[in-house]
């Protein structure tokens, strides 16, 4: 039973575009959600969180977007680099509770 | 600063064989975290301690999984029996305090492939 689902396996943008990454959720109970990225033969690395509290969070190129009536987050990176190009999992967590429930992953390529 | 480490990086073994993996976390973080990370899935929870004791469990399959932590750093993942589907990156994380929303912090993983 898949709790936090994404949906495109892949992703390829252009260099300097806007690359979009999708998450849904099933749980009512996550309160917390966070996107981490994870290149080849390394463990997965933080990149943003939000809590259920915010729609928005903001964080250079980075920005995250919350919509809980949807269950739905998105990650936006603008601009696109080449070094963006990594498999990018969601994750949510519920209150209280510190085991994190992740998603598939999509693999973003960003073409120079 | 150093982050998470794991040992052995790969470990071959064969059915019914019995495997430990080694974590070592960031100095200070009194929370760990064991999760699995099979092929074309995201990360799976196994267990989380806080400090020396095993305070979520619920992730561990079956009772051929065991891990502990006996002085509240090092941590080592106990797999007995090893069956073709155990094989499998697991993966180790730390936390400053285990707060929910403390950022883990992930080693490399040790790839499990059992024959």
């Amino acid at each position: 039973d898949q709790q936090v689902k994404q949906n495109s396996p892949s992703l390829s943008v252009q260099e300097g575009r806007i690359s979009i990454l999708n998450c849904d959720y099933t749980n009512s109970m996550f309160d917390y959600f966070l996107w981490y990225k994870k290149y080849p033969a390394e463990g997965p690395t933080f990149l943003i969180s939000i809590s259920s509290i915010k729609d928005k969070n903001e964080d250079g190129r980075f920005t995250v977007f919350l919509n809980k009536s949807a269950k739905h987050l998105s990650l936006h990176i603008v601009p696109s680099q080449p070094g963006d190009s990594a498999v990018y999992f969601c994750a949510a967590s519920e209150a209280g509770a510190n085991n994190l429930f992740f998603g598939t992953g999509t693999r973003l390529t960003v073409i120079p | 600063g150093a982050g998470v480490s794991q040992t052995p990086s790969n470990k071959v073994t064969e059915k019914g064989k019995y495997v430990e993996l080694r974590c070592d976390p960031i100095s200070g973080h009194t929370a760990l975290y064991w999760y699995r990370q099979s092929l074309g899935q995201g990360p799976e929870f196994l267990i989380y301690f806080q400090g020396t004791g095993a305070a979520d469990d619920s992730g561990l399959p079956n009772d051929r999984f065991f891990a502990v932590r006996p002085e509240g750093s090092v941590s080592t993942l106990k797999i007995q029996r090893t069956e073709r589907g155990d094989s499998a990156v697991y993966l180790c994380a730390s936390s400053l305090s285990g707060m929910g929303t403390d950022t883990q912090y992930f080693g490399p993983g040790t790839r499990l492939t059992v024959l």
